[in-house]
């Protein structure tokens, strides 16, 4: 069966320091996607960043990268510079095969908290 | 609109009631997605719809749930004889076919009393 697991319920950080959050997956299938969301109190669904499996460079988009270690099944999202407008619920998911027909897995989540 | 839209956006309920929850995606996206997220937690898989087809149905809790989507577009969530531990928010996402994000609504958030 394949999972996401986020084992990081809740973190801190201070204002403009770097954090990571911790993700891992399991899946047999060489061809996936991983995705990494935010989740502010507001409830809406941010998209942050993708990782194909077969990319050969982590992604990164802005303040966030993604450090992708595909033999440790891991794909970390990394926050340069936080800032408190970070502070949010953060969704690991990950997708198999081609981009049609395809669940997303979606881990736990991570509550990020940024302090002043 | 631009984005997935979901309606209602708030409903309360008697337990027993039956309720619908409707979706209306981003245009020429023909995967659609619906998830229920309870307070404070991750994201349960539903239901997905590719085209008008449901390949997989693996995440509905129970036959109280069903779920149809019509015409490639608009999908209906609905519920029957709704039991307190219905009570979530009901979260719709519909895929872009280029990139493979999900693009999702605002949810509908279920109150069952």
């Amino acid at each position: 069966a394949q999972k996401i697991t986020q084992t990081q319920p809740g973190m801190f950080v201070q204002e403009k320091e770097a954090v990571t959050l911790d993700c891992t997956y399991d899946t047999s299938d060489p061809s996936y996607g991983l995705f990494w969301y935010k989740q502010p109190s507001s409830g809406e669904m941010i998209f942050l960043i993708y990782q194909g499996s077969y990319d050969q460079q982590n992604a990164t988009e802005g303040r966030y990268s993604l450090n992708f270690q595909k033999a440790r099944k891991s794909a970390n999202l990394v926050i340069s510079a936080s800032q408190l407008g970070d502070s949010a619920m953060y969704f690991c998911a990950m997708t198999l095969g081609g981009y049609n027909f395809n669940k997303f897995y979606f881990g736990s989540g991570t509550k990020l908290n940024v302090k002043p | 609109g631009a984005g997935v839209s979901q309606s209602p956006s708030n409903k309360v309920t008697e337990k027993g009631k039956d309720v619908e929850l409707r979706c209306d995606p981003i245009s020429g996206h023909t995967a659609l997605y619906w998830y229920r997220q309870s307070l404070g937690q991750g994201l349960e898989f539903l239901i997905y719809f590719q085209g008008n087809s449901a390949p997989d149905k693996s995440g509905l809790p129970s036959d109280r749930f069903s779920a149809e989507r019509t015409g490639g577009s608009v999908s209906t969530l609905t519920i029957q004889r709704t039991q307190q531990e219905d009570s979530a928010v009901y979260l719709c996402a519909s895929r872009d076919r280029d990139t493979g994000e999900l693009f999702f609504g605002e949810g509908s958030r279920l109150t069952v009393l």
